[in-house]
């Protein structure tokens, strides 16, 4: 079983729609969290950590459940400049603190 | 520029050649991360060092591979002997520690073996 998993999408939305992401994780000690957003061809760039109690940032929401293990990416108000691939990102803890395993990346394409 | 920075962004090597790939953390960074992105794939983790020490490098393949974050100067990833399938994309990452601290990442350098 992968470390992390992902839909790979493509998800393919009009201009002002609600996405929403989710990916799954297999290590129950799993201890931080992240999303991040890759264009073709250029390197993963940050977006938000996910905490526990969830967080938000403008139009991006992002979740944490424990007990199913998995975190999810809302993005609100989508505009044409959030088409890229988003990568969720886990740190498993103990002795392999400090590595990430990544998703594959669901694709979103936001179309005018 | 006070993000990761990776050189050279693209390099081409003919098969059996060495590749060596350069990594400067962000500012204020000592904690450095080599991952891999082939065509189609996600990113795989590789090698952790801190400087002067590899603290992880269980994702790293066993042979051809080797890393190094001396105490004075960039973090190196070095490919012996390269085969076509080092093709790819390597990303290095820097962060702050490990608890809970994000990873950002450079622009990455595109081995191409011919």
């Amino acid at each position: 079983r992968k470390e992390v998993e992902q839909d790979p999408g493509p998800f393919n939305v009009p201009e002002g729609a609600t996405v929403a992401f989710n990916c799954t994780y297999s290590n129950s000690a799993s201890q931080s969290f992240f999303w991040y957003r890759q264009d073709c061809r250029k390197e993963p760039k940050l977006l938000m950590s996910v905490y526990s109690s969830g967080n938000e940032d403008g139009r991006f929401t992002a979740q944490l459940n424990r007990a199913s293990q998995y975190i999810s990416l809302l993005i609100r108000d989508s505009k044409l400049s959030d088409s890229a691939t988003y990568l969720c990102a886990v740190t498993p803890g103990g002795s392999t603190l400090g590595r990430l395993y990544f998703g594959r990346g669901t694709q979103l394409t936001v179309w005018p | 520029n006070a993000g990761v920075m990776q050189n050279p962004r693209h390099l081409v090597r003919r098969r059996g050649q060495e590749a060596r790939l350069r990594c400067s953390p962000m500012k204020g960074h000592s904690h450095v991360y080599w991952y891999r992105q082939l065509p189609e794939e996600g990113l795989k983790f590789m090698v952790y060092l801190q400087k002067e020490n590899i603290i992880d490098e269980s994702g790293m393949p066993k042979e051809r591979f080797s890393a190094e974050f001396p105490k004075e100067g960039p973090s190196i990833l070095r490919i012996q002997q390269v085969v076509r399938g080092d093709s790819a994309a390597y990303f290095c990452a820097s962060s702050g520690g490990t608890n809970n601290q994000p990873q950002h990442f450079g622009d990455g350098t595109r081995l191409s073996i011919l």
